[in-house]
């Protein structure tokens, strides 16, 4: 099994453009969390989904993002407009048997 | 609502030096507590997990924890350190067999030859 699989792997834009981050599931993994990283906050669970629904979005700084999960293997999170304080990496991960396996994340950098 | 402390951000030791990062939680139920350990530019990997019985947990490049509930701590160890064990270590915390976990903010140990 491959893994986590992130994409892509860095994303600069500017200020104003939607970006669209995307995630593949491990095989058989039923939740799938997306998190974000930054010097100042740490780790911050922005929403997770288990069975493809979500199930707590309260982490999603605002209307601003969004994320679905269209089948059992597979995400994206969207940021529509991207501000430069939405800059930071962000990493999917699937669970199974109480254990999150991350992808390698997306580092976005918003000029 | 569950939290997690971690006290001191950067912890550096000796090569061959005992490493103890500290860890405290909060929850409301009895918790399930996790060690999570970061290379840079990669992911989070799982060191160690307690969920229920016994409260010393060994995991894996020979750390260990010990959940105190008395203390609510659950501080991680390793006899001797090795360079190789630098990165950045994160604990964390989730409510039971529940799906949401929630991070500390992380610790940077720094080994030293």
């Amino acid at each position: 099994d491959a893994g986590v699989i992130q994409s892509p792997r860095h994303e600069v834009t500017e200020m104003g453009q939607e970006v669209t981050l995307r995630c593949k599931l491990i095989s058989g993994h039923n939740s799938l969390f997306w998190y974000r990283q930054t010097m100042m906050r740490g780790l911050e669970l922005l929403i997770y989904f288990n069975n493809n629904v979500p199930i707590d979005d309260s982490g999603m700084p605002e209307d601003r993002f969004s994320a679905k999960m269209p089948n059992a293997s597979f995400s994206t999170l969207k940021i529509q407009p991207s501000e430069p304080r939405d800059s930071a990496v962000y990493f999917c991960a699937s669970r199974t048997n109480e254990k999150l396996f991350f992808g390698s994340g997306t580092q976005l950098s918003v000029l | 609502a569950q939290s997690v402390t971690q006290l001191g951000s950067h912890v550096s030791v000796s090569e061959g030096a005992l490493v103890l990062l500290r860890c405290n939680y909060s929850s409301s139920v009895p918790p399930y507590l996790f060690w999570y350990v970061q290379y840079p530019n990669q992911g989070l990997q799982l060191l160690l997990k307690y969920t229920t019985g016994a409260t010393l947990v060994k995991g894996i490049n020979g750390f260990e924890a010990e959940f105190k509930k008395s203390e609510t701590s659950f501080h991680l160890t390793k006899p001797s350190a090795h360079m190789s064990d630098a990165a950045e270590y994160f604990c964390a915390v989730s409510e039971g067999n529940t799906d949401k976990l929630i991070f500390g903010t992380g610790t940077r140990l720094q080994v030293f030859p």
